[in-house]
């Protein structure tokens, strides 16, 4: 199985910062990669699909990076709705992995 | 639009069985395939199984083979999943999600499963 880890695990950050998340497989996944947005009680949201692209309805100021077993997603400049917790999931292979998740906060 | 409604919230005991449905609208439900996803309580996110809308080909993971059968019924849209010697570790939030060869789209609502005595 294809192992994905994150980091980090927590983030605190403030409105208008700029955020980076990382995400590593444990093997190369080509661009196989996505991510999720998830909120408290709510389903997660698909944000980039392949690694870097932008799923219809979101906003520009989120961006993904990377191929291969190394991927980044960044918010170019963090808004009130943005704090959340984020998964990386490599769907390259059977079974589908996500990684272990990172909560971005208020600092 | 595309929508994933699942049934509701279910409590069992340990030992038993609990089925998920999950009706699909809004699409041709045997273009896509539906995976399923499971979330306990503060946890991350654990891939459970895909089944394809279109032939029923599945694709379990490990540690849920034997335990959990995924099917699709075409006449209705509608998609389930069945989880049987259900633990108290089983005791989470369960996703249907729409995929076919790609990241996953959309999501259902969630059907929390409780396992307690």
């Amino acid at each position: 199985d294809i192992q994905m880890t994150q980091s980090p695990s927590t983030l605190s950050a403030s409105v208008g910062d700029r955020v980076t998340i990382t995400c590593r497989a444990s093997q190369s996944i080509s661009s196989w990669l996505a991510w999720y947005q998830q909120k408290p009680g709510k389903a997660p949201k698909l944000l980039i699909y392949k690694a870097s692209s932008l799923e219809s309805g979101v906003p520009s100021r989120f961006s993904g990076s990377g191929s291969g077993t190394e991927f980044t997603l960044t918010i170019s400049s963090l808004q009130p709705d943005d704090f959340a917790t984020y998964y990386c999931q490599q769907y390259n292979s059977y079974p589908r992995t996500f990684g272990p998740g990172t909560k971005v906060d208020i600092k | 639009q595309v929508q994933l409604v699942q049934s509701g919230a279910e409590v069992k005991k340990p030992g038993a069985s609990v089925k998920v449905s999950c009706k699909a609208s809004g699409y041709t439900f045997t273009s896509y395939g539906i995976s399923w996803v499971r979330q306990a309580p503060g946890q991350g996110l654990e891939w459970m199984g895909w089944i394809s809308a279109y032939n029923g080909n599945t694709n379990y993971a490990q540690k849920l083979q034997g335990r959990v059968t995924m099917t699709t019924d075409t006449s209705t849209s509608t998609a389930y999943m069945e989880l049987r010697s259900l633990r108290s570790d089983d005791t989470a939030v369960y996703y249907c999600a729409r995929e076919e060869f790609s990241a996953v789209d959309y999501w259902g609502q969630g059907t929390l499963v409780t396992v307690s005595s």
